[in-house]
């Protein structure tokens, strides 16, 4: 079964609008925490935002937030404002049993191409 | 700049041969990863060498070794190409703490076997 599950290809937004790209997860760890990374045309990975599944409130950095909802185990991306740069392909990615010495790694999902239109 | 370097950026080889990936993590990083980018699996992970030792094997095949040196930098070594070899391979580094985590990834190396 498919750890983390991007069940969008490919979006498009408007400039200067928000958007969610979605993410589900499954694990049966109590400890686990949840990250997005962002891939340009230009190839390389670029972390964005966080969060641990025992994070009560949801994380955000700059305009990126992160809607954790872990009853649903879903942590959707969202992007508000949206700028042309913004334009690329998101992945979502879990680490499990995060709090507990994990060997760190990444489980990564298939990733939404995101186009941002002007 | 992620801190991460790669080298080469690209390769262009032919099936059969052996080819070795470079990664010099992130100062003051102990661990290093190394994963596979390719259209049809997507991002897998390989391996994680820690400290100099092995601490995680994922989807790595034989054909393919990998080494962490004691100044911490890595080699993925692959062996015996084939042509579903092609991928984009990244190298990433993190330094283990309590909570976020992050992997820093370098810029990849694109491997195209022909």
């Amino acid at each position: 079964a498919q750890k983390i599950t991007q069940t969008q290809p490919g979006m498009f937004v408007q400039e200067k609008e928000a958007v969610t790209l979605d993410c589900t997860y499954d694990t049966s760890d109590q400890s686990y925490g949840l990250f997005w990374y962002k891939q340009p045309s230009s190839g390389e990975m670029i972390f964005l935002i966080y969060q641990g599944s025992y994070d009560e409130q949801n994380a955000t950095e700059g305009r990126y937030s992160l809607n954790f909802q872990k009853a649903r185990k879903s942590a959707n991306l969202v992007i508000s404002a949206s700028q042309l740069g913004d334009s690329a392909m998101y992945f979502c990615a879990m680490r499990e049993n995060y709090y507990g010495g994990s060997q760190g790694n990444l489980i990564f999902g298939k990733g939404t191409k995101l186009s941002v239109k002007p | 700049d992620s801190g991460v370097t790669q080298t080469p950026k690209h390769l262009i080889t032919a099936t059969g041969q052996r080819v070795t990936l470079r990664c010099s993590p992130r100062s003051g990083d102990l661990s290093v990863y190394w994963y596979q980018q390719s259209l049809d699996q997507g991002l897998q992970f390989l391996i994680q060498y820690y400290n100099g030792e092995e601490r995680a094997k994922g989807n790595i095949l034989e054909r393919f070794s990998a080494q962490q040196f004691p100044d911490l930098h890595s080699e993925l070594n692959l062996s015996s190409l084939e042509l579903g070899d092609s991928a984009l391979y990244f190298c990433a580094s993190s330094t283990p703490s309590q909570g976020n985590e992050k992997l820093f990834f370098g810029s990849g190396t694109q491997l195209s076997v022909l």
